[in-house]
């Protein structure tokens, strides 16, 4: 069973503010919210987490609903750079062990002049 | 700079060979993950260890083995190569867990290209 669910791409223009949103309809009460970005021919980039509300940073912002079922991953003016894979992720721990990070097929972000 | 570093960018291989995936890190994490990517399937999750001499399997365990002997590096290995096994392959590594439920930051070597022919 998917524990995260986003669309498969997008298209988007410079200039855009693009918002990416992904349903965790299963979500733990522990669990947080974890995006992911990854270029093409490199590893996925820790992009922004967030548990409630609304968290931003230099690069983007994260708003998640108070029943916390979903999440909307934000960039505002997007650069043709932004074109990339953009993983969701939820809380995944191994009680009394590491976590296990699963991640998606993503969505698949393509920026356009 | 966290670097976790996979020994060979590319790598062609048989049918039937050993191969041998190495990835080390230097930030002293506890944990280490090894994923294979392919189109349209996203990042698979092979085998994570969350400790020296520990290893739990991913969600595509099958014809894979893993061995974490000191705790910088995790090796996968593949004791008889298949053309299926044909993919990206991706180490990466994290601290130990927040909190349940609270991932920490992984950060990802860049790849392996593994071809078995």
């Amino acid at each position: 069973l998917a524990k995260t669910t986003q669309p498969i791409s997008m298209d988007s223009y410079e200039g855009q503010e693009v918002n990416i949103t992904c349903s965790h309809n299963n979500i733990a009460t522990n669990d947080y919210i974890t995006w992911y970005q990854q270029f093409p021919s490199q590893g996925p980039r820790f992009i922004i987490q967030g548990y409630k509300t609304k968290v931003t940073n230099e690069v983007a912002s994260l708003f998640i609903p108070a029943d916390r079922k979903s999440s909307t991953l934000s960039l505002p003016r997007v650069s043709l750079s932004d074109t990339a894979v953009y993983y969701c992720l939820v809380g995944d721990g191994v009680t009394g062990g590491g976590n296990k990070l699963t991640f998606g097929t993503g969505t698949q972000l393509k920026v356009e002049l | 700079d966290v670097k976790v570093t996979q020994s060979s960018r590319y790598l062609v291989k048989r049918t039937g060979e050993k191969v041998f995936l190495e990835c080390v890190q230097d930030m002293d994490h506890e944990n280490m993950f090894w994923y294979r990517q392919d189109p349209g399937l996203g990042l698979r999750l092979i085998y994570f260890s969350y400790d020296v001499k520990m290893k739990e399997k991913g969600d595509i365990p099958e014809g894979y083995s893993v061995s974490r002997e000191k705790k910088e590096r995790f090796s996968l290995i593949l004791e008889s190569a298949s053309t299926n096994q044909t993919s990206m392959y991706l180490c990466a590594s994290s601290s130990l867990l927040l909190k349940q439920g609270r991932n920490t930051e992984a950060f990802f070597g860049q790849g392996t290209r593994l071809t078995v022919v």
